[in-house]
């Protein structure tokens, strides 16, 4: 499978635990993004990160929330401390780097964490 | 800062009939517009792009996509649906610069009847 993918689907952690979705972009692509849907909401971009390198984390929630893409291995957004508001669908997407990449996004599936 | 507004937030239509998504954006420059469709449970699939050149795009299943700068509009449209085509819309608007990094409207979620 070529595509992105991201594990867990599905996770389940108590408040005040930590969280880790880690996602492994398309063959070839070099950029990953992070994006956060919470219910009947659209996504809102969280972290864009190349090979050892954030590039835009503008999104980012200021405490609890952070984001790696090693050089080796695959990306990992990591939720400190959970609370019950950090429930969502956290979808990674990937591109490619490129001349001329006009900003078209591949998507995992989505990692769907509820905090009880 | 760049926004979408997506105006519906569910629309019904009948197998068969003719469907329009409206999509407004908020941009200061040229916007790289995306229209992407989320089934249940499932990550986003882009439908179409739009970055210059024909402001009418043809996309995958069918869709296509009318981009008018004078109203700021890129609205999705298919003339015959699908029971298939039942599922959420995004429309998304992409920075130049940082073009992966694209702001998403709310969504319009889309129910077909037969």
């Amino acid at each position: 499978n070529a595509g992105v993918m991201q594990n867990p689907r599905h996770l389940v952690r108590r408040r005040g635990q930590e969280a880790r979705l880690r996602c492994s972009p398309m063959k070839g692509h070099s950029h990953v993004y992070w994006y956060r849907q919470l219910p009947e909401e659209g996504l809102k971009f969280m972290v864009y990160l190349q090979k050892e390198n954030i590039i835009d984390e503008s999104g980012m929630p200021k405490e609890r929330f952070s984001a790696e893409f090693p050089k080796e291995g695959p990306s990992i957004l990591r939720i400190q401390q959970v609370v019950r508001g950090d429930s969502a669908a956290y979808f990674c997407a990937s591109s490619p780097l490129e001349t001329g990449y006009t900003g078209e996004l591949f998507f995992g599936e989505g990692s769907r964490l509820t905090v009880l | 800062a760049q926004s979408v507004t997506q105006p519906d937030i569910h629309i019904t239509v009948s197998e068969g009939a003719s469907l329009e998504l409206r999509c407004n954006y908020s941009y200061g420059a040229t916007p790289y517009l995306f229209w992407y469709v989320q089934s249940p449970g499932q990550g986003l699939q882009l439908l179409l792009k739009y970055f210059s050149g024909d402001t009418l795009v043809q996309g995958i299943k069918g869709f296509e996509a009318e981009f008018k700068r004078s109203q700021s509009s890129f609205n999705l449209r298919k003339p015959s649906v699908h029971w298939s085509d039942a599922a959420e819309y995004f429309c998304a608007v992409g920075a130049g610069t940082n073009a992966g990094k694209s702001t998403f409207g709310d969504g319009t979620t889309l129910t077909v009847k037969p």
